[in-house]
């Protein structure tokens, strides 16, 4: 079984500031591991994943994550953020052996202060 | 359609009322997954369809819920006997095959608010 912790509930930073989402993870097998971003009103949209290869992964809207096996954490990157990045964020794991489900974290709501 | 489609948007019932959700995923995709979103919480997983066939229903709460999805596209979250308990957003996702290779696209959700 997988499980996910997103250590922070709320995060509120300012317009342009750097921010990183802190994600980890636990589970007995490897995982396939994501970041779903949810509007307000809308429904979840992926807005990168981690499935293999570089630990660096690129995602929509300039955010970036990075894949630590050794601490377990994908946690979420954008240099820069924007109003239009308040939203709510859930880090996200699957398992690589045929369970096809996503386990998701409690959930961080970024706000943006201008 | 474009994206995953859910109706109702939003459902008030009776406690003890019996409620059907409904979801049409993207045309073409075989797998099909229904989430439940309490206020506060991250989705948590209810059940999985490939195809026509529940491949793993292990989230389903109890026996008062069900959902088919008999010719392989529409799917039907079925509750009967609603709690109070149940009150939440239900959320559906498609994919074209499995997780892992490919993105799942959620729907915008229905949310049951059992009075």
């Amino acid at each position: 079984a997988q499980s996910v912790t997103q250590l922070d509930s709320q995060v509120p930073v300012f317009e342009e500031a750097p921010v990183e989402l802190r994600c980890n993870y636990s589970s007995s097998v490897s995982v396939y591991l994501f970041w779903y971003v949810q509007y307000p009103n809308q429904g979840l949209q992926l807005l990168l994943k981690y499935l293999s290869g570089s630990t660096l992964v690129k995602g929509i809207n300039g955010f970036e994550a990075e894949f630590n096996k050794s601490q377990t954490s994908f946690h979420l990157r954008k240099p820069s953020v924007h109003i239009s990045d308040t939203a709510e964020y859930f880090c996200a794991v699957s398992d690589m052996e045929g369970a096809q489900k996503l386990v998701f974290g409690q959930g961080t709501r970024l706000t943006i202060n201008p | 359609g474009a994206g995953v489609s859910q109706t109702p948007s939003n459902k008030v019932t009776e406690k003890g009322k019996y409620v059907e959700l409904r979801c049409d995923p993207i045309s073409g995709h075989t797998a099909l997954y229904w989430y439940r979103q309490s206020l506060g919480q991250g989705p948590e997983f209810l059940i999985y369809f490939q195809g026509t066939g529940a491949a793993d229903d292990s989230g389903l709460p109890n026996d008062r819920f069900f959902a088919v999805r008999p010719e392989g596209s529409v799917s039907t979250l079925k509750i009967q006997r609603t709690e109070r308990g149940d009150s939440a957003v239900y959320l559906c996702a498609s994919s074209l095959i499995a997780l892992g290779d490919t993105e799942a696209f959620f729907g915008q959700g229905t949310r049951l608010t059992v009075v």
